[in-house]
C-alpha cells in the first residue's frame, strides 16, 4: 500500500504571497491531519479533516486554512505569508476506526521557506 | 491542558549501549500513547503505541509501557545501533470532547546520536 504523499516537497515563497500544499492519504484512510514543525515550536497541530469537514482546529491564525475532497485528498493554504511561516508542514492520515487507538501515518512533509 | 514532556537531548551513546528516553504526560481521559521517530529529511514514522494502562508497545527492539500511575511512557532499547540515530517524539492522542479528534500532542523531541 502506498504511503502518504505530499506535494511539493520543497517550496520557496516571498512574504505576502500565498501557498497551497497537497496531501494524498493512504488508500482507505478518511481522516487527514496537518502539523507544522519548526525548531522553536516543535510539532503543532493545525487542523484535521474527516469526510470533507473540518473536525478539529489548532491555534493558528485564519491565514491557515484547509479543505478535503471527496477522495480524502487534502490541501492546506496559507495566505499572506510571513517569515515565521517557514517550516516543515506534515500531513498525516488515519483510518479512523472509532476506537481510542488513533494511529496516524505521516507523509515526508513539505519544506516551505519564506523569504 | 494535555501535554507531553520529554527528556532533553541530545542523547549520545556508544553502539550496543542501553537506551532510555523519558516521557511523561498530562491528560484528562484515557489517551493512547505513541512513539514516533524522524530520520533526517523525512517525516515521522510510527515506532510503537499503547492504548491503555499497562500495555507494552514494542517494535524493532524498542519498547515502552503505558504507566498510568506515574503518567509515563519511557522508551527503551537494550542495544542501540548507529542506524537508530534520529529524533524521537513521544505523543498522545488528544481525547478532547470526542475519542476521534485526529489530534496528536507531541513532546519536543529527543535527538539520539549513536557512535560506532
Amino acid at each position: 500500500k502506498a504511503g502518504v504523499t505530499q506535494t511539493p516537497r520543497y517550496l520557496i515563497k516571498t512574504r505576502g504571497q500565498q501557498v497551497t500544499l497537497s496531501c494524498s492519504p493512504i488508500s482507505g484512510h478518511r481522516s487527514v491531519s496537518w502539523y507544522q514543525q519548526t525548531p522553536g515550536q516543535g510539532l503543532q497541530f493545525l487542523f484535521e479533516y474527516f469526510s470533507e469537514t473540518q473536525r478539529n482546529k489548532g491555534n493558528f491564525p485564519g491565514r491557515f486554512s484547509g479543505r478535503q475532497f471527496s477522495n480524502s485528498r487534502s490541501e492546506m493554504n496559507v495566505s499572506t505569508l510571513e517569515l515565521g511561516d517557514s517550516a516543515l508542514y506534515l500531513c498525516a492520515s488515519s483510518y479512523d476506526r472509532g476506537i481510542l487507538s488513533y494511529e496516524q501515518y505521516f507523509g515526508p512533509g513539505t519544506r516551505l521557506t519564506v523569504t | 491542558g494535555n501535554s507531553v514532556t520529554q527528556m532533553e537531548g541530545p542523547v549520545t551513546l556508544s553502539e550496543e549501549a542501553f537506551l532510555t528516553i523519558n516521557c511523561t504526560y498530562t491528560a484528562t481521559g484515557y489517551p493512547s500513547l505513541f512513539w514516533y521517530v524522524q530520520y533526517p529529511g523525512e517525516g515521522l514514522q510510527l515506532l510503537l503505541k499503547a492504548t491503555k494502562a499497562d500495555d507494552k508497545g514494542s517494535n524493532k527492539g524498542f519498547e515502552a509501557t503505558y504507566r498510568k500511575e506515574t503518567t509515563s511512557f519511557h522508551l527503551e532499547k537494550g542495544s542501540v545501533q548507529v542506524s537508530d540515530s534520529a529524533v524521537y517524539f513521544c505523543a498522545l492522542s488528544d481525547p478532547g470532547g470526542s475519542s476521534n479528534t485526529g489530534k496528536l500532542i507531541f513532546g519536543q523531541g529527543t535527538t539520539l546520536q549513536v557512535k560506532p
